[in-house]
């Protein structure tokens, strides 16, 4: 069966300094991978999504960057993070399957950026 | 675009009945639902298809009208272990993704 792993679970980081989170899958093969962000008591805002390696496309225009080094791995980063940058980040996969392509998420990192 | 979702917030006694409509202004050819509970991360319920099918999990069930470009999620008999956030997921014929709706802040009590 397929697991979706993120890491850290939490972060602390100051005005400023860099991000790197993590996510990787197992169990699939060539995934489709998405960032969302969810603000406080907010829905789901997608940042960048890939269907495959070196391929990312950006949703929302911002200081936040996204990388596919390897077939199962998606990497989020910033060089300086800002007060807005704060809020729970969720990866997600898919198959791919046309129309009907549901996505699976894990369980997130929580960021506070002071 | 995003599709909308009725009520924004619902609270509930244990064992009533809730309804939680997501709508799209465009053609759908499926509908998502997830539910998400407080600090964790959205689950997967079920999946409705081109066609006008209705689908049911336990006590939750969805209908889906392709005509009116709408989904329909069912609580029947509430538990405390439903209450969440519930979001649609849509596809539509523009889009190679899902877009997620609003989301449906639901509250069941004693």
């Amino acid at each position: 069966s397929q697991t979706i792993h993120q890491w850290p679970a939490t972060l602390v980081q100051p005005v400023g300094s860099p991000l790197s989170l993590e996510c990787t899958v197992e169990g699939t093969s060539n995934p489709n991978l998405y960032w969302y962000r969810q603000a406080a008591g907010r829905g789901l805002q997608l940042l960048f999504y890939s269907v495959g390696i070196g391929q990312i496309s950006s949703e929302v225009p911002q200081n936040l960057s996204a990388s596919r080094p390897q077939d199962r791995q998606f990497i989020l980063s910033s060089k300086k993070l800002l007060l807005s940058d704060s809020g729970f980040y969720l990866c997600a996969w898919s198959g791919g399957q046309r129309f009907t392509d549901t996505q699976y998420f894990g369980p997130g990192t929580r960021l506070t950026v002071l | 675009q995003q599709p909308v979702q009725s009520p924004q917030a619902v609270i509930l006694r244990e064992g009533e009945d809730a309804v939680i409509n997501c709508s799209s202004s465009k053609a759908l050819y499926s509908v998502h639902w997830y539910r998400q509970k407080h600090g964790e991360a959205p689950v997967f319920l079920m999946i409705l298809l081109k066609g006008g099918e209705q689908k049911g999990h336990d006590k939750i069930s969805a209908s889906f009208n392709e005509k009116k470009q709408q989904s329909s999620l069912y609580l029947t008999a509430s538990q405390l272990s439903y209450s969440g956030t519930y979001f649609c997921g849509t596809y539509t014929g523009t889009a190679s993704k899902l877009t997620f709706g609003t989301g449906t802040r639901l509250q069941v009590t004693l």
